[in-house]
């Protein structure tokens, strides 16, 4: 049981524009920044997003991060087969004293 | 470029123990901090704790303390993950990763990963 909820999966055309969400609490989102991961089949977690919505250099703008209380939201436009990935949110928890991650959401580009 | 380069896949007994690597490379090793993360095989990622390479401070998640050290060598730029009492529940990949918040500014994130070093807890 992830402390960080996210949909198990989303799926979208190629070329479309997908959202995925993460849900927390006031201990954890609602007070903290969070940052976003993909990871690829049989590879390492590689950073998209991070203090909510600031890109790395090098991730494409098509991706994207927001927040608004306690949830968070990853957006993708221009949907590509490459883009079929887990993707995970992550935050530090005040309660916890620990990073804490969503349970991972399966993108599939149909 | 920044690599950090983790340790072979390991198999162990219940019971015992197993100590990870890893070796950071292409970045001034004592100004990131270094976290630990697991995934057991078809699930989310765990977060085991953080080491500070400068002043060798970590903090563990609760599940792990008492069970979990983390050292540094800077002599290598290597850390290590240690883990006793070895249970089957403890097979997974276990990634070594930089927290890019040098200055602390976005509460921390992990911005370059190892690739993993499997683990297997088998009798």
């Amino acid at each position: 049981q992830s402390v960080l909820t996210q949909p198990p999966s989303v799926s979208a055309a190629p070329g479309q524009r997908v959202t995925i969400s993460c849900s927390g609490s006031s201990s954890n989102i609602g007070n903290n920044y969070v940052s976003w991961y993909q990871q690829l089949p049989g590879t390492a977690p590689k950073l998209l997003i991070y203090g909510d919505n600031q890109r790395p250099s090098g991730i494409p703008d098509r991706f994207s991060g927001s927040k608004s209380g306690t949830s968070a939201t990853l957006g993708i436009t221009g949907l590509q087969t490459g883009d079929e990935a887990d993707y995970y949110c992550g935050t530090w928890d005040n309660s916890l004293s620990a990073r804490v991650f969503g349970g991972g959401t399966k993108l599939t580009v149909l | 470029q920044v690599q950090l380069v983790q340790s072979g896949a390991e198999v162990k007994k219940p019971g015992a123990s197993v100590k990870l690597s890893c070796k950071a490379t292409g970045y001034t090793f004592s100004d990131y901090y270094i976290h630990w993360v697991r995934q057991a095989p078809g699930q989310g990622l765990e977060w085991m704790g953080i080491i500070n390479p400068s002043f060798v401070r970590t903090t563990y998640a609760q599940k792990f303390q008492g069970r979990v050290t983390m050292t540094r060598d800077r002599s290598t730029s290597t850390v290590y993950m240690e883990l006793n009492s070895l249970i089957s529940e403890d097979t997974a990949v276990y990634y070594c990763a930089r927290d890019g918040d040098i200055y602390g500014a976005y509460g921390g994130f992990f911005d370059y990963w190892g690739r993993g070093t499997p683990v297997i807890v088998s009798s």
